[in-house]
């Protein structure tokens, strides 16, 4: 099956300093990808969906520039937190679409913690 | 914003007993679908129902939907150990975008 990979799975920075995580379709080419976070013991929270040539789409409550999102090719869609803050500490999660529209492939995560 | 809502928050089982989980949501939908999740990993996807679709099923895995309530359920039969974690449902809406439940952790124990 499809699989969508994330990296790096886990990273730790200082508080002020930015990180970028990357998302990538591995065996299909993904025009649009989502971006959620999740707290610990909690759900997940759309934070952005991600298209190929343009302007990520935000939802409503996410800062753009401080989420900024890169989708500059086909298979890879990033994700850099700007200035981030130990309230920004989070489980980054991305996924893709496939090739139903009823298939969406999770990458594995991303766990940031900002000291 | 989550606009589903599931319930139970916790679920603790014996092994072999039945588990069911509820999902509530508030909009009209294409399809809602049910994932797994282990602590501290990614998404694992289970089953997906239509929205003119009523009831499926795959393996010790049943689900329903009632639209009309806006509601679904995951029933999980014959339960093991290795089905403790969390289960989320979510709804697809349009395109693509997934909006997910509060999620119910499981726990079942040996």
């Amino acid at each position: 099956g499809a699989v969508v990979s994330q990296h790096p799975s886990r990273v730790i920075c200082k508080s002020g300093t930015s990180v970028k995580i990357e998302c990538r379709s591995l065996d299909f080419q993904a025009t649009t990808m989502f971006w959620y976070r999740q707290f610990p013991k909690q759900s997940l929270m759309l934070m952005a969906t991600s298209n190929e040539g343009s302007k990520a789409t935000y939802e409503q409550g996410v800062e753009k520039d401080k989420f900024l999102i890169n989708h500059a090719s086909l298979t890879l869609s990033t994700l850099t937190v700007t200035s981030a803050h130990p309230e920004d500490s989070s489980f980054y999660i991305c996924s893709a679409p496939g090739r139903s529209s009823y298939e969406q492939y999770f990458g594995p995560g991303t766990r940031l913690t900002v000291t | 914003s989550q606009q589903g809502e599931e319930d139970p928050q916790a679920l603790s089982i014996q092994e072999g007993e039945n588990a069911t989980m509820n999902c509530s949501y508030k909009t009209s939908i294409n399809n809602l679908q049910w994932y797994r999740q282990n602590s501290g990993r990614g998404l694992v996807h289970l089953i997906l129902i239509r929205s003119n679709e009523r009831e499926k099923h795959s393996g010790r895995l049943r689900v329903t939907l009632d639209t009309s309530k806006k509601s679904s359920s995951l029933l999980i039969t014959a339960s093991r150990a290795a089905d403790t974690a969390s289960y989320f449902c979510a709804t697809e809406t349009s395109g693509s975008r997934l909006t997910f439940g509060e999620g119910t952790q499981l726990t079942v124990n040996p």
